[in-house]
């Protein structure tokens, strides 16, 4: 099955600079690779995916890149604000089949330092 | 729109004992899973429902765990006899059709502790 890993693990940035999360996966056939952010208490909320016929894709200040030969993708946050600051998971799955359950990564505390 | 509803919040067993968990998805979203999130981790898939039947239950420990969705719209998740390793978060979700085209909308969790 599929194997997602993510890094780093924790990510402690100042206010107004970049943040980069990096996840390799195992499985050439995944296809759908979603970002989850999710705050204390909370349920994962989406926050931008890429399709594997995409190289990149951009939402305001949250760009991901994805690399299909090299097996990995990267969430990229510029201009980081306080509100940032939550676990981050990276996900991957197969979409042509019935079963289309995620894979996640193990996560990255992102930390927004004022 | 409504998000999925999960009950109870939070639930404390002891080992052995039996709990049961309840998700109710998103109106009309057809295909529902359930995760299990333990603490420092990232989800896990335990078991995916296409209406009432299942899809993929190929990571739910069965001699402990069961899952049901008999009218294809409310779930339960079974836990008997509960571990301690069990403790984690039980997270529900929902998808109006194929998920990689509509998405997955997550339910907050039931965070169950075992003692």
């Amino acid at each position: 099955g599929e194997n997602v890993e993510q890094h780093p693990s924790t990510l402690s940035v100042q206010e107004g600079d970049s943040a980069v999360i990096k996840c390799t996966y195992s499985d050439s056939a995944s296809n759908y690779f979603p970002w989850y952010k999710q705050e204390l208490g909370k349920g994962p909320q989406l926050i931008i995916d890429i399709r594997s016929n995409v190289g990149e894709k951009k939402d305001q200040r949250i760009a991901v890149t994805l690399n299909k030969t090299a097996k990995h993708f990267s969430l990229h946050i510029t201009e980081t604000q306080p509100e940032d600051s939550a676990v981050y998971f990276c996900a991957a799955v197969y979409s042509g089949g019935g079963a289309d359950g995620l894979t996640f990564g193990k996560g990255t505390h992102l930390i927004i330092q004022p | 729109e409504a998000g999925v509803a999960q009950s109870p919040r939070y639930k404390i067993i002891e080992k052995r004992q039996s709990v049961a968990f309840w998700c109710n998805p998103i109106s009309g979203h057809a295909t529902l899973y359930w995760y299990q999130q333990i603490l420092g981790q990232g989800p896990k898939l335990l078991i995916q429902f296409q209406n009432n039947g299942v899809v993929d239950d190929s990571q739910l420990p069965k001699d402990r765990f069961s899952a049901e969705r008999l009218k294809g719209v409310d779930s339960t998740l079974k836990i008997q006899p509960a571990k301690l390793e069990d403790s984690a978060v039980y997270l529900c979700a929902s998808s109006l059709g194929r998920a990689t085209n509509y998405g997955y909308t997550f339910g907050s969790g039931t965070r169950l502790t075992v003692v």
